[in-house]
């Protein structure tokens, strides 16, 4: 499985796009990036997810090059209610067997006013 | 829609004492996981079933046993419980034919302290 590295921690400001980068340069073939978001005390909770190019929803987007080496995170316009811990998380979507799915240590972002 | 539910929320044993950390999921999903988060740090994968009847160990499976009772529920036992057993430990589920397919859907953790 790809291992992933994220920065620890990050520190933005309300109204900014807060980036957050992930490098998995084992990534295989059929994996699939995801991010997850956890606030203290809650089990994480699905953003985003992709697997090359861009990817965008009503919370997030997810820009991924073509090498797929790494990927990144964009939360535009953040808010207070951002301030949580992100984590990567590379899988492939189609394994029959199942997946031994492991957790980087995340990116714990703080947003301040 | 419960989606995962875990029980007990907290619970607070004796070095030496065991206990099941049982989960359900109402989603019909294939595969189910537990994980453990301690203070400040990042999740660690301790088993996880595939599919109903099939169990597999993670990163940290020494300590713990589980059982994949039916396909909605997922155990968690821990047979002599130690304080670096102490921790947060989270159920999740995920949909498929028997494998990852995007989402994962946790529970809201039970949190276990060792004595």
């Amino acid at each position: 499985l790809a291992k992933t590295t994220q920065p620890i921690s990050m520190d933005s400001y309300e109204g900014q796009e807060v980036n957050i980068t992930c490098s998995h340069n084992n990534i295989a073939t059929n994996d699939y990036i995801t991010w997850y978001q956890q606030f203290p005390s809650q089990g994480p909770r699905f953003i985003i997810q992709g697997y090359k190019t861009k990817v965008t929803n009503e919370v997030a987007s997810l820009f991924i090059p073509a090498d797929r080496k790494s990927s990144t995170l964009s939360l535009p316009r953040v808010s207070l209610s951002d301030t949580a811990v992100y984590y990567c998380l590379v899988g492939d979507r189609g394994k029959a067997a199942g997946n031994k799915l492991t957790f980087g240590g995340g990116t714990r972002v703080l947003v301040k006013p | 829609n419960a989606g995962v539910t875990q029980t007990p929320k907290f619970q607070v044993l004796k070095t030496g004492q065991s206990m099941t950390l049982q989960c359900a999921q109402d989603m019909n999903h294939n595969s189910m996981y537990w994980y453990r988060q301690d203070p400040g740090m990042g999740l660690r994968l301790i088993y996880y079933s595939a599919s109903e009847g099939t169990t597999d160990k993670g990163e940290v499976p020494n300590g713990y046993n589980v059982s994949r009772l039916n396909k909605r529920e997922f155990s968690l036992r821990l047979e002599s419980a130690a304080p670096s057993q102490t921790s947060v430990y989270f159920c999740a589920s995920s949909a498929g034919t028997g494998g990852y397919t995007g989402e994962l859907f946790f529970g809201e953790g039970s949190r276990l302290t060792v004595l």
